[in-house]
């Protein structure tokens, strides 16, 4: 069966003090992996999409690596504007382009 | 990026009534997804919503209790039939736009009461 977990579940950060949050992930065959932001209240924003192991992406403070079973969104020096849950989501090599998400990482910065 | 609207944004219903709720792209796309977020979960795929075929539902999900119309290439609708409270989620719409971004609209909040 599919499945997508996250790691942690919630983290707090001292602005500045990078990290990263962790998806790892099984599927029998990866279409893609795509990483969302979703603030309070709102509906996800899409980050970023990775297609194949040692692909990396990057937008401002966050940055994307794919590996062959899972994917790790780094947070270099991050601000109290980057709070909010990080949603990682896979979708499989078939036609229906389903998205499988995980549960999700609360992340707090604190300034 | 695809702009995507939906109304209503939040509503309190009783059991037993269905609301329906609208979603509408500002540009043309062929697919388009409707998800739940239950309080406190994350995303789950309801059903798929192609211009001029039936919906494809996924496991766990059936026309009767959620009917889908998507009449154009910018517009579709899902009603929640028969509420009861389990049905308290968070409705998306979303868009797959290009060869790989899927975007979302910002919710529906729906409390059954």
């Amino acid at each position: 069966e599919d499945q997508v977990t996250q790691s942690p579940e919630a983290l707090r950060l001292q602005e500045g003090e990078s990290s990263s949050l962790n998806c790892s992930y099984t599927v029998s065959g990866l279409r893609g992996l795509f990483w969302y932001r979703q603030d309070p209240g709102k509906g996800p924003e899409f980050l970023f999409t990775l297609y194949s192991a040692g692909e990396e992406k990057e937008k401002e403070r966050l940055k994307a690596t794919l590996t062959k079973k899972e994917s790790f969104l780094h947070i270099t020096a991050p601000k109290p504007e980057d709070s909010a849950t990080y949603l990682c989501a896979v979708q499989e090599k078939d036609s229906s382009y389903k998205l499988i998400f995980g549960s999700g990482t609360r992340l707090l910065v604190r300034p | 990026s695809a702009v995507i609207s939906q109304k209503p944004s939040r509503d309190i219903c009783q059991r037993g009534t269905s609301l329906t709720i609208q979603c509408q792209v500002d540009s043309q796309v062929t697919m388009m997804f409707w998800y739940r977020q239950q309080p406190g979960q994350s995303l789950t795929l309801i059903a798929t919503a192609n211009q001029g075929s039936e919906a494809t539902y996924e496991s766990g999900f059936v026309i009767d209790k959620f009917p889908i119309s998507r009449p154009n290439l910018t517009f579709s609708t899902l009603t929640v039939s028969n509420m009861s409270p389990e049905d308290s989620s968070i409705y998306l719409c979303s868009v797959r736009n290009g060869p790989n971004e899927q975007y979302f609209g910002p919710g529906t909040r729906l409390t059954v009461t």
